[in-house]
């Protein structure tokens, strides 16, 4: 198994431009998650899905769209960069919410000028 | 779900046990508590959770007290590679929104 897996690794982005951040896992898991990290905090979640076709809102889901239509992919999307979004963003996934250990992936290091 | 609280940071000497400790006094009776580290930037990795025994693995052992409103995460011999965020967080089947606090930040000094 790859596990969790992200795309791309870094991005540099203009403020305004849009994008889309990959996940992927591969290990059949029901529950996702994606998560950002700012310098010297811990991790705050942005949006999260139970299972395709399900997603809500995490702690900070203002300028971030996602959307489940597959078990294996879970997309955050960058509507309009902001300085304020860069970030790490890391990806999870678990085989059910709350019950089994989170999975997660090696992070997207994203800067917005 | 139960909000857990850490200290910021700790120091520990290499080859010495590395206690770290959680607090989490309004966890409910269904709420496992889980431990994670964060090496550097690289993404969180899972060590161990417990309910109310104390459990132990190849990485670590954590002690629940018998309230379970803390537990401990113990490294037996802490190694350099030891140094990393680690992060107690309290979840429970259904819990959707799983959470993480700012962790406590280990140094294991030579």
């Amino acid at each position: 198994n790859a596990g969790v897996t992200q795309t791309p690794k870094f991005q540099v982005l203009k403020t305004g431009q849009s994008m889309t951040l990959q996940c992927a896992q591969d290990m059949n898991h029901e529950y996702m998650s994606w998560y950002r990290q700012d310098p010297g905090m811990g991790l705050r979640l942005i949006h999260y899905s139970v299972g395709a076709g399900i997603t809500d809102q995490g702690e900070v889901p203002n300028g971030y769209n996602v959307s489940r239509s597959t078990t294996e992919d879970f997309p955050l999307r960058l509507l309009s960069a902001a300085p304020s979004q860069t970030s790490v963003y890391f990806c999870a996934s678990s085989i059910l919410a709350g019950k089994y250990e989170q999975y997660f992936g090696p992070g997207t290091r994203l800067t917005v000028t | 779900d139960a909000k857990t609280t850490q200290p910021p940071s700790m120091d520990c000497a290499e080859g010495r046990a590395a206690n770290l400790p959680c607090n989490h006094s309004t966890i409910s009776g269904n709420e496992y508590v889980y431990w994670y580290r964060q090496i550097h930037s690289q993404g969180p990795q899972y060590i161990i959770h417990g309910l109310k025994n104390n459990e132990t693995n190849e990485m670590a052992s954590l002690i629940i007290t018998e309230d379970r409103k803390s537990s401990t995460l113990i490294l037996p011999h802490a190694t350099l590679r030891d140094t990393a965020v680690y992060y107690c967080t309290a979840q429970n089947f259904g819990n959707e929104k799983l959470t993480f606090g700012t962790g406590t930040r280990l140094t294991i000094i030579p």
